[in-house]
């Protein structure tokens, strides 16, 4: 049972555009939203994370927007740059344990 | 990169055969973790720890047992590797982020193909 979807699958985005990456989950019972940012050949890396008693998160380019009612939430980064070109999961915490999106692949073009 | 190693870090198998990965942390956390990740299907949990001899299963626990006998280290085993066991195996621990919650911090991976 996926309890976190994620979408787009891929994304590209011209650079100086914003990108946009959408999460919903089931399980209400989460407490903790964070995004992680992979490189090939390289592990997951936290890039932010929210609380749901807070409706957004901004830290430089990047923001969390977080919607509790519809239980959604998602990544905006701003200025999008090819040094952002990455897979980035969203995931879910519930007991110590996180719950991953399937991932979405950005390409920031030229 | 909080401290995390994974040994070996690339391992070619045959099927049937028993595959050891090892996580080493440096600083003392508690909870560790073991992930596979597969294209289309994110990361899922394979196993967890939350001590010295604690441990629970995950989400796609079949075919793999763990063990952890010291703080720092935690040991995946595939009994009897099979083909569908080719995957990229990644340990996480849990930790204090800068912004005052906890999350997970992982480790570089380990690239397994079982043949």
């Amino acid at each position: 049972q996926q309890q976190v979807k994620q979408s787009p699958q891929s994304l590209i985005v011209q650079k100086g555009g914003i990108s946009i990456i959408n999460c919903a989950y089931e399980n209400t019972a989460f407490d903790y939203f964070p995004w992680y940012q992979q490189f090939p050949g390289k592990g997951p890396a936290l890039l932010i994370a929210i609380r749901p008693d807070v409706s957004e998160k901004k830290e430089g380019r990047f923001t969390i927007s977080f919607n509790k009612s519809a239980k959604q939430f998602s990544l905006h980064i701003m200025d999008s740059q090819p040094g952002d070109s990455a897979t980035y999961f969203c995931a879910a915490r519930v007991n110590e344990k996180l719950t991953f999106g399937t991932g979405t692949r950005l390409t920031i073009i030229p | 990169d909080a401290g995390i190693t994974q040994s070996p870090r690339h391992k070619v198998t045959e099927t049937g055969t028993p595959v050891t990965l090892r996580c080493h942390q440096t600083e003392n956390h508690r909870y560790m973790y073991w992930y596979r990740q597969d294209p289309g299907h994110g990361l899922r949990l394979i196993h967890y720890s939350y001590g010295v001899k604690d441990t629970d299963k995950g989400e796609v626990s079949d075919g793999y047992s763990v063990s952890r006998s010291k703080t720092e280290d935690f040991l995946l085993t595939l009994e009897s590797a099979t083909s569908s066991q080719t995957s990229v195996y990644f340990c996480a621990i849990s930790a204090a982020t800068s912004g005052g919650g906890e999350t997970q911090y992982f480790g570089p991976g380990t690239r397994l193909l079982v043949l």
